[in-house]
């Protein structure tokens, strides 16, 4: 079973729209990471989150973790095409021993 | 921080050779990773490799197909051997310690190895 469930899978929205994208999880994590992956690329890390409640922002993107630290959301504002890629959680489940990933959410931004 | 260069970013190999891909981190870690992504699909931990001991692998890879060297704490190799269609994915070495970021601790990825088999 997957240890990190996101929603959605796939997104298309018109430029200059808001989206949220979630990622959750059944244990606490002890770091939830947002990375950005353009298609057949690397990983370009986003934003990391440890503390229950925590909220960072970046340009037009805020990540916020719940309070018990099982959910994330990444909330992209005003989207450009350059949002455009596939956006993967990970997280930290264990003391830096185990990491996994979501299965990403695909996000497609016309102009 | 921890700075990781991977190579090579691409590359594309006749079925049945083997690949190596190189990891060197530019400051010393204990822990690396080694993660494959197949197309269309989220990122898959193969092996752990923690310099000094043997590397740790996960359900489904095993050491005659995918060896790994930890010569050092800052480098590392990962074989793909006699390979086939269907290891056409991208590699992905890791690292768990110093970052720039605020958070200090935490994970680095390489830019990746794009290696598709033909």
């Amino acid at each position: 079973s997957q240890e990190l469930e996101q929603s959605p899978q796939s997104l298309i929205v018109q430029e200059g729209k808001n989206l949220t994208i979630n990622c959750t999880s059944s244990k606490t994590l002890y770091g939830l990471y947002w990375y950005k992956q353009k298609y057949g690329e690397g990983l370009i890390f986003l934003m990391m989150l440890q503390k229950g409640g925590e909220e960072k922002s970046h340009e037009k993107i805020t990540a916020k973790l719940d309070e018990k630290k099982q959910q994330s959301s990444l909330h992209i504002t005003a989207s450009q095409p350059s949002h455009a890629g596939i956006y993967l959680c990970g997280a930290d489940i264990g003391n830096g021993q185990n990491f996994v990933f979501g299965p990403g959410t695909r996000l497609s931004v016309l102009p | 921080s921890a700075v990781i260069s991977q190579k090579p970013s691409r590359d594309i190999c006749q079925r049945g050779t083997s690949l190596t891909i190189q990891c060197q981190v530019d400051s010393q870690v204990t822990m690396m990773f080694w993660y494959r992504q197949q197309p269309g699909q989220s990122l898959t931990l193969i092996a752990t490799a923690n310099q000094g001991s043997e590397a740790t692998y996960e359900s489904g890879f095993v050491i005659d197909k995918f060896p790994i060297s930890r010569p050092n704490l800052t480098f590392s190799t990962l074989t793909v051997s006699n390979m086939s269609p269907e290891d056409s994915s991208i590699y992905l070495c890791s690292v768990y310690g110093l970052t720039d970021r605020v958070e200090n601790y935490g994970y680095t990825f390489g830019s990746g190895t794009r290696l598709t088999v033909v």
